[in-house]
Parts: C-alpha cells; sequence; structure tokens
C-alpha cells in the first residue's frame, strides 16, 4: 500500500513567485492536513480537510495561502506569492475518519526555499 | 495554549550510550503524549505513545512515561545504535491536531 505521497521534495522559488505543493493521502484516507515547520520551530498546524471540506484552516499564515482539495482525493498548497519567511518543510498527514492523532501517516514533506 | 517544549540539540552520542531527550507540555485538560521520529530523507514516524498519566509507550528500545505531576513525557534509550540518528519530535493531541516541539537532532558516532 502507498503511503502519503508529496511532491515536489524540494522547491527553490524566488521571492514574488507562485509554489504549488501537492499531498496524496493514503487511498480511503478522508481526513487530510497540512502541516508546516520552519526551521529552528515547532512544526505547526495549517489547515485540516474532511473529504473536500475545510473543518479547521485555523493555523494558516495568511491570505497568500490557499489549500484545496477538490473530490476529496488530492490536496494542493498554493502560496502565491512567496515570501522570505514562508521557507521551511512542508508536510501532509491523512487519517482515516475517526482515526485520532496516533493514527495520522505522514508523508516525507515538501522543502521549500524561498529565495 | 497547548504546548510543548523540549530540548534544543543536537545531540551526540557514542554508539551503545544512553539517551535521554527532554519533554515538558503545557495543557489543558488530559492529552495524549507522543514521540516521533523523522530518518534521513523520510517522513515523520510515530515511535510511541502515552494516553494517560503514569502511562508508559515504548518501540524498538525506547520508552517515555507520562509524568503528570511534572508534565513531561521523556525519551530514554538504553543503548544507542547509529540507527538511531534522526531527529525526534515530542507532542500532544489538541483535539485532532498536533502540538510538536521543535525537534532534536540526535547523532550517534560508530
Amino acid at each position: 500500500e502507498a503511503g502519503v505521497t508529496q511532491f515536489p521534495s524540494h522547491s527553490v522559488i524566488e521571492k514574488g513567485q507562485t509554489v504549488t505543493l501537492r499531498c496524496d493521502p493514503i487511498s480511503g484516507h478522508d481526513n487530510l492536513y497540512w502541516y508546516r515547520r520552519v526551521m529552528g520551530k515547532e512544526i505547526k498546524f495549517l489547515l485540516h480537510f474532511v473529504k473536500e471540506s475545510k473543518q479547521d484552516e485555523s493555523g494558516m499564515p495568511n491570505n497568500r495561502f490557499l489549500a484545496e482539495r477538490t473530490g476529496g482525493t488530492y490536496s494542493t498548497l498554493k502560496v502565491q506569492p512567496a515570501e522570505l519567511e514562508d521557507s521551511g518543510v512542508y508536510f501532509c498527514a491523512s487519517s482515516t475518519l475517526g482515526g485520532g492523532a496516533e493514527k495520522l501517516f505522514f508523508g516525507s514533506g515538501t522543502q521549500l526555499s524561498v529565495l | 495554549g497547548d504546548s510543548v517544549t523540549q530540548m534544543e540539540g543536537p545531540v551526540t552520542l557514542s554508539e551503545e550510550a544512553f539517551l535521554t531527550i527532554n519533554c515538558t507540555y503545557t495543557a489543558t485538560g488530559y492529552p495524549s503524549l507522543f514521540w516521533y521520529v523523522q530518518y534521513p530523507g523520510e517522513g515523520l514516524q510515530l515511535l510511541l505513545k502515552a494516553t494517560k498519566a503514569d502511562d508508559k509507550g515504548s518501540n524498538k528500545g525506547f520508552e517515555a512515561t507520562y509524568r503528570k505531576e511534572t508534565t513531561s513525557f521523556h525519551l530514554e534509550k538504553g543503548s544507542v545504535q547509529v540507527s538511531d540518528s534522526a531527529v525526534y519530535f515530542c507532542a500532544l493531541s489538541s483535539g485532532y491536531a498536533l502540538n510538536f516541539g521543535k525537534g532534536t537532532s540526535l547523532l550517534v558516532t560508530p
């Protein structure tokens, strides 16, 4: 069974450009989460989808970030325009409905560098 | 709000040394506590967990005990191996989301 897949694994862009990160959850997982780790800091919750609906986006830093999950399958996280402070590792995680925190499966992350 | 504080790294140990990584938490209520590990080039993996006070989580020789009186969940291993080199994250559940610490990088040398 495939795990949570994220791509690209690395992205280097210039300030002001747009970047789109993609996450493919484990098949059948209705819960999908995005987290971010800025260098030297904690991994922070960004948002939570249940199927295609945003359940909680309280962790999204600002309106330059847009997450979508059309059809309730894969999700994208777009940053437009990117700023230097957006650099970090973006993790995606998924779980089945009713699966608690201990049942989360994480992807290997996308390392975003904004220059 | 809920938060986790873990010791800063990096930690460098010789193979077979004893490992302790400290983690303390602040939370309302009684969260579940976790240790996650990220090996180089891989995703976060759940290492162990404890869901209530005095529970001990264990896996792969690692242990951590949920201490309510000291609000701690320190990670220990009696004899580390080179393959344990990774970044370790302490976390607590806050509803359906996880609150993580900053991570502690561990390097084990032969």
